[in-house]
């Protein structure tokens, strides 16, 4: 089983759309959780952190359930430029900084 | 502020040359961090350096070696590349320890094509 596991897509969603990506890891002992977001042919960029009581950044939400080992992103009102590929991100249990990656989710938005 | 900079963005080898890709920071983190991304297999990590001085394995580091010359830069060699290290290459950094505050601030890449 791959530590971090996502539905790679590609979701197509036409704008304005509600749409939601899942995300599983796989050891139960995992710090902190991010999405980041990546454009083609460039570089990750943080897009939220991930906390156990859930966070919003606008028209993002993500969540956090430990007990079933997932984290979502949620995107509202979706807007042509939102059109990437997300990428789940985990913590382990180490103390070296290393991020866990997950293949990513690609997202196409269209008008 | 530059952040992460890697150099060179594009370059293409000949199976059995060797080349350094370089990768300096100047955020004064402490933690670097090499991966390459393949299709479909995400980043992968193949070196990292959790301070100065050291450096440790990651989870695809045959064929690589790495350098923290000091803790601003952080180097990557291919000794003799093979046509399987084609990829693009991602340096990253962050503050040792909180990683988990704020994640990683990556370089722009390295498109490495090996022939």
């Amino acid at each position: 089983r791959k530590e971090v596991e996502q539905d790679p897509g590609p979701f197509n969603v036409p704008e304005g759309a509600t749409v939601a990506f899942n995300c599983t890891y796989s050891n139960s002992a995992s710090q902190s959780f991010f999405w980041y977001r990546q454009d083609c042919r460039k570089e990750p960029k943080l897009l939220m952190s991930v906390y156990s009581s859930g966070n919003e950044d606008g028209r993002f939400t993500a969540q956090l359930n430990r007990a079933s080992q997932y984290i979502s992103l949620l995107i509202r009102d979706s807007k042509l430029s939102d059109s990437a590929t997300y990428l789940c991100v985990v913590n382990p249990p180490s103390n070296t900084g290393k991020l866990i990656f997950g293949q990513g989710t690609t997202l196409q938005v269209k008008p | 502020n530059a952040g992460v900079t890697q150099t060179p963005k594009f370059q293409v080898l000949k199976t059995g040359q060797s080349m350094t890709l370089q990768c300096a920071q100047d955020m004064n983190h402490n933690s670097m961090y090499w991966y390459r991304q393949d299709p479909g297999m995400g980043l992968r990590l193949i070196y990292y350096s959790a301070s100065e001085g050291t450096t440790d394995k990651g989870e695809v580091p045959n064929g690589y070696n790495v350098s923290r010359l000091n803790k601003r830069e952080f180097s990557l060699r291919l000794e003799s590349a093979a046509p399987s290290q084609t990829s693009v290459y991602f340096c990253a950094s962050t503050l040792w320890g909180i990683a988990g505050e704020g994640g990683y601030t990556f370089g722009s890449g390295t498109r490495l094509t090996v022939v």
